[in-house]
């Protein structure tokens, strides 16, 4: 059973491109989660999808964005790149509950993103 | 605000000792407790959840407990190899997102 695949592994972006991550999640999983790791702030939640709908956000802003298809695979968006969102973006999928999310998280590698 | 607190920080040990992770937290409403294995510049490897009902789960050499009342949860590594080299990381879950503590970076010697 394949796990969670994140691409592009690996970018380099400059300061007020944009950058789209994508996320193929477990089969069978409808809930996708995205966090971003920084040696600073450690792991932060960005949001959360299920049934292709936003069903929470972190605190961030709004130039991060997300969505999800149909077929689960969600995808990420940082529009006006910033110096401080150079970060480790990782994505997670579950088994979620409509009502919660109480089942296990698995996590991709990861998209290693620099800004410069 | 929920809080997920990790000690120690680091941590250098022996090949073959036994240890143990401690993790914090402040929101009595969990749904459960996950820990993970970071190794550099990898993704995080889910090792044990233990739900909200359970007080502990074990896997081969890994035993994790959870005590709501108190808050608190330990992960304990017998016999620790070289191989357990890595940050090790707790997370709560309440409603639909993880809140993770800062990590503790294990270093088995060998």
């Amino acid at each position: 059973k394949a796990g969670v695949t994140q691409t592009p592994r690996y970018l380099i972006k400059t300061r007020g491109q944009q950058v789209t991550l994508s996320c193929s999640p477990i089969s069978g999983h409808r809930s996708v989660s995205w966090y971003q790791q920084t040696p600073g702030q450690g792991l932060q939640f960005l949001f959360e999808y299920f049934s292709e709908t936003q069903r929470n956000k972190g605190n961030f802003p709004g130039r991060f964005s997300g969505r999800q298809f149909s077929n689960s695979r969600s995808e990420m968006n940082v529009s006006t790149l910033e110096l401080g969102d150079s970060a480790l973006y990782l994505c997670a999928s579950s088994f979620r509950l409509r009502t919660a999310n109480t089942g296990e998280l698995f996590f991709g590698e990861g998209s290693r993103l620099t800004v410069l | 605000k929920q809080e997920v607190t990790q000690i120690p920080a680091a941590l250098s040990v022996p090949e073959g000792e036994n240890l143990v992770l401690n993790c914090s937290f402040t929101d009595s409403a969990i749904y459960n407790l996950q820990w993970f294995r970071q190794d550099p510049g990898k993704g995080l490897t889910s090792l044990l959840l233990i739900q909200s009902s359970q007080r502990e789960q074990t896997s081969g050499r890994l035993n994790a407990s959870l005590d709501k009342s108190s808050g608190r949860s330990t992960l304990y590594i017998a016999a620790s190899q070289p191989g357990d080299s890595a940050t090790y990381l707790c997370a709560q879950t309440s409603g639909s997102r993880l809140t993770f503590g800062e990590g503790t970076q294990l270093t088995v010697n060998p």
